[in-house]
């Protein structure tokens, strides 16, 4: 089965000040990676995704992520993060192995970035 | 384009009554999800959707809970009786046909069950 992990329940930067939101997964097969994320009382945002090709993606907003299969990491990046960047980040990952049941898109639990002007 | 619509955006029940919910897709999405989501957690699949098929609904308690999606478009889920546990957001998210297309979402319905 797969699965995702995001070990750090909240991230607290500053602005200006670079910004990592860790993430690992698990898939029996090949993955296909997401990252969402979700501002108070709205719904789920798309922001970037690692289907093939380049290992990092580049996405909306100015973030970016990068896929290392060795790792099983898909770590979301920010050079310079804005107050406004606040919000629940989520990664997501989809087995592309196996019957159409099994592809279904497996979230981990969640990262809060609080940006500190 | 418009986005994915969803009603009511805020339910307040009673244990063991029932609540339905209604989802717009995207125009031209094929595929609709539901998806449940607990303060605290992220969003757990209920059932998917492909046109008007159902694809996986694995993690949907068949007991209580029902969905569809009448001429492949609008879909409605409901839960009778509902339970204290049921208390969580519900997300409507829709996406193109292909396991490669990202999913857009709703901005869900919060459920209350006291």
């Amino acid at each position: 089965a797969q699965s995702v992990a995001q070990p750090e329940d909240q991230v607290n930067v500053a602005e200006g000040n670079p910004l990592t939101v860790k993430c690992t997964y698990s898939v029996s097969g090949n993955p296909y990676l997401f990252w969402y994320v979700q501002y108070p009382n709205r719904g789920l945002q798309f922001l970037l995704k690692y289907i093939t090709g380049d290992n990092l993606v580049k996405g909306s907003y100015g973030f970016e992520a990068e896929f290392n299969k060795s790792q099983t990491s898909f770590h979301l990046k920010k050079p310079s993060a804005l107050v406004s960047d606040s919000a629940l980040y989520f990664c997501a990952v989809r087995d592309i192995s196996g019957q159409a049941a099994g592809n279904k898109l497996t979230f981990g639990g969640g990262t809060r970035v609080l940006v500190k002007p | 384009e418009a986005g994915v619509a969803q009603s009511p955006r805020y339910k307040i029940i009673e244990k063991r009554q029932s609540v339905a919910f209604w989802c717009n897709p995207i125009s031209g999405h094929a595929t609709l999800y539901w998806y449940q989501q607990i303060l605290g957690q992220g969003p757990k699949l209920l059932i998917q959707f492909q046109n008007n098929g159902v694809v996986d609904d694995s993690q949907l308690p068949k007991d209580r809970f029902s969905a569809e999606r009448l001429k492949g478009v609008d879909s409605t889920l409901k839960i009778q009786p509902a339970k204290l546990e049921d208390s969580a957001v519900y997300l409507c998210a829709s996406s193109r046909e292909g396991l490669n297309y990202e999913q857009y979402f709703g901005p869900g319905t919060r459920l209350t069950v006291t």
